[in-house]
């Protein structure tokens, strides 16, 4: 199984929900990465998850919290969001930090914030 | 740093060639080339190390500079599956960097 599946694939939200982006992968990689894209541009890092802890936080706002309950899945907690943050969110994973730069991503979830 | 990408868009006919340059400013152990189609994310296609192998994924081929910190992707008689956004993703030079850096990004589009 070589696929990094993410759920939902759509999701509009308001400012004060709460919701969860899901990410799964059953590759055996030990390193996990939520990126953030918006429109014609690169993606982002937002977190790197290396053996289920939390290894790089690039200043993300604390709307967004994520989480890793095992070494297969990854969450991403949605909290008071702003419109701005509409974007697509990509999961990605790696066989291992060190080997960052072969990523296997998801299909992505576009998120759309009113 | 951002890796910088030119051109910025392409736009060729089928059986035409391309090549996209990556720069950096860091030193760079490895150079990663992702393609991403409108609405999908994006693939990995190939990975260049410092004094490695020009690589090669179909007829699409890559070369890393080390002295001058850049990467070429080399498009070969290009065909319609082609089209899409690429991205070069560098590590800098210190060793067991976790992240990866995606470059500004090419926007190739094959016509018939």
């Amino acid at each position: 199984d070589t696929e990094v599946t993410q759920t939902p694939k759509h999701l509009v939200m308001g400012m004060t929900n709460k919701k969860s982006l899901k990410c799964e992968q059953h590759m055996g990689h030990r390193a996990m990465y939520w990126y953030k894209q918006k429109a014609k541009k690169p993606p982002e890092l937002m977190f790197v998850y290396s053996y289920e802890k939390l290894s790089i936080n690039e200043s993300v706002p604390s709307r967004f919290s994520p989480e890793c309950p095992n070494s297969s899945l990854l969450n991403l907690h949605l909290h008071a969001l702003q419109p701005e943050d509409s974007a697509l969110y990509l999961c990605a994973s790696s066989q291992d930090k060190a080997l960052a730069g072969t990523q296997f991503f998801g299909p992505g979830t576009r998120l759309t914030v009113l | 740093q951002q890796p910088v990408q030119s051109p910025q868009a392409v736009i060729l006919r089928e059986g035409e060639d391309a090549v996209i340059n990556c720069s950096s400013s860091k030193a760079l152990y490895s150079v990663h080339w992702y393609r991403q189609k409108h609405g999908e994310a994006p693939v990995f296609l190939m990975i260049l190390l410092k004094g490695g192998e020009q690589m090669r994924h179909e007829k699409i081929s890559a070369s890393f500079n080390e002295k001058k910190q850049q990467s070429s992707l080399y498009l070969t008689a290009s065909q319609l599956s082609y089209s899409g956004t690429y991205f070069c993703g560098t590590d800098a030079d210190d060793f067991g960097n976790e992240k990866l850096t995606f470059g500004t990004g090419t926007r190739l589009t094959i016509i018939p």
